[in-house]
């Protein structure tokens, strides 16, 4: 089955912190890990990430993936309360044909908050 | 434009009754999931259907059914047999190439 941990479960910053966020996983035939940001309502896509030791940057927030050690880590610098939110980690897998359709397996998210 | 939709944003339904939530994409995507959150906990999936007339259950599908009978649109009804059904449910879909991309969610409670 497969199996995707965040860590930590939670988070208290200030404004201006840098942060990590982590996340394990173990899944048969990976195709992707793929970040959320989660606030009040749906979560809004961040990053998908293929190819391991490539970083994938959008402003403060990067990402990037280790495939050998099976992990990913979210970074947010310089972060704002606006940052506020749920951040949930998924794997997809490739389904048995071989197609990009694998179902995703979430994390159970990291709430991170961000004080002024 | 170009998007997910669900309604209705909220829903109360009383034990017993069965009752449906509506996921429309104009996205062009072949893939549709639903999942379902509970307070403090991630997304688990229920059905998800990667095309027309076909679909198949997550890792939570008892009491729920789904049908795909077009592409826009993954429909979920929630069953009697469901018994603990008060929960957020969110809808996606995703194309071959980028990752799920999900509709505003609906809120479900039982009185």
């Amino acid at each position: 089955e497969d199996k995707v941990v965040q860590s930590p479960l939670s988070l208290v910053v200030h404004e201006g912190d840098t942060v990590t966020l982590n996340c394990s996983y173990e899944v048969t035939n990976f195709r992707s890990l793929l970040w959320y940001k989660q606030e009040k309502k749906a979560p809004t896509f961040l990053f998908m990430l293929t190819s391991s030791g490539i970083e994938k940057k959008s402003g403060r927030l990067s990402s990037i993936l280790d495939k050998k050690e099976l992990f990913s880590i979210l970074n947010i610098t310089a972060t704002q309360t606006g940052d506020s939110a749920i951040y949930l980690c998924a794997v997809q897998r490739f389904n048995a044909g071989g197609t990009s359709y694998g179902k995703l397996t979430f994390g159970q998210g990291t709430i991170l908050t961000v004080h002024p | 434009d170009g998007g997910i939709t669900q309604s209705p944003k909220y829903l109360f339904r009383k034990e017993g009754q069965n009752v449906t939530l509506s996921c429309e994409q104009n996205l062009n995507h072949d893939a549709m999931y639903w999942y379902r959150q509970d307070p403090g906990q991630g997304l688990r999936l229920i059905y998800y259907s990667q095309i027309v007339n076909d679909f198949q259950k997550g890792d939570i599908a008892e009491g729920y059914s789904v049908s795909r009978e077009k592409k826009e649109s993954f429909p979920l009804t929630v069953t009697s047999a469901q018994k603990n059904p008060t929960a957020f449910y969110l809808c996606a879909s995703s194309s071959r190439v980028f990752g799920q991309f999900f509709g505003p969610g609906t809120r479900l409670t039982v009185l």
